[in-house]
């Protein structure tokens, strides 16, 4: 158990609004991401964050924004949801001493 | 820039019969390279990786993995499969960004 915590687990939205994804880490690790799954796409990475308020954009940034304002805390927010937005997002931490990443449990969002 | 290509998205094979699930990498730089494991409806757990020494990795679960440089694969394998394995298997590399996984390979097991 890698002490990552998604919120909420399964999300149904509408076209066109906000919503806002959270991961928790209990370990104060530096190193965050967000990252999305679709089939027949593996994981893509959306952002990341190495520090509180240092964060930098990934392979499919578009359409999403972040903010760390605690290092336990990161946050991935749609600011008008699409479609093409339904997807199944983890959230992971990099380890200080390591090189692998762990992952959190997901967040399914389905936008109708 | 890193990439990577898994070069079966789906792999059927037979209880107890051995499997190859194959992996190859590009990059300028040099790696560090993972398999993760998904089962039905969970997380990415991490199976194995390689970080430099002994090209032969031994994972969790009975999986083992080769790191060719000259080949630039990392191919898994498994002896002895069971049922259990059935899962989606991802391959993944970093150097110089973060983190890049293939497309996945499910596995299926069959009875």
């Amino acid at each position: 158990d890698a002490g990552i915590t998604q919120s909420p687990r399964h999300k149904v939205t509408e076209t066109g609004t906000p919503v806002t994804l959270r991961c928790h880490q209990t370990e104060n690790h530096r190193y965050m991401y967000w990252y999305r799954q679709d089939p027949g796409h593996g994981l893509r990475l959306i952002h990341y964050s190495y520090g509180v308020k240092d964060t930098d954009k990934g392979e499919v940034s578009d359409g999403y924004s972040v903010s760390r304002s605690k290092t336990e805390d990161f946050l991935l927010t749609l600011e008008s949801a699409t479609s093409s937005q339904t997807s199944v997002y983890f959230c992971a931490i990099l380890p200080g001493q390591g090189y692998e990443q762990y992952f959190g449990p997901g967040t399914r969002l389905t936008v109708t | 820039a890193q990439s990577v290509t898994q070069l079966d998205s789906q792999v059927p094979v037979f209880e107890e019969a051995p499997v190859e699930l194959r992996c190859n990498y590009s990059s300028s730089v040099s790696v560090y390279l993972f398999w993760y494991v998904q089962y039905p409806n969970q997380g990415l757990q991490l199976l194995l990786k390689y970080l430099s020494g002994s090209t032969l990795v031994k994972g969790i679960n009975g999986f083992e993995a080769e790191f060719n440089k000259s080949q630039t694969s990392f191919h898994l394998r498994k002896p002895s499969v069971h049922i259990s394995d059935t899962a989606e298997y991802f391959c993944a590399v970093v150097g110089n960004t973060p983190l890049v996984f293939g497309k996945g390979t499910r596995l299926s097991v069959i009875a």
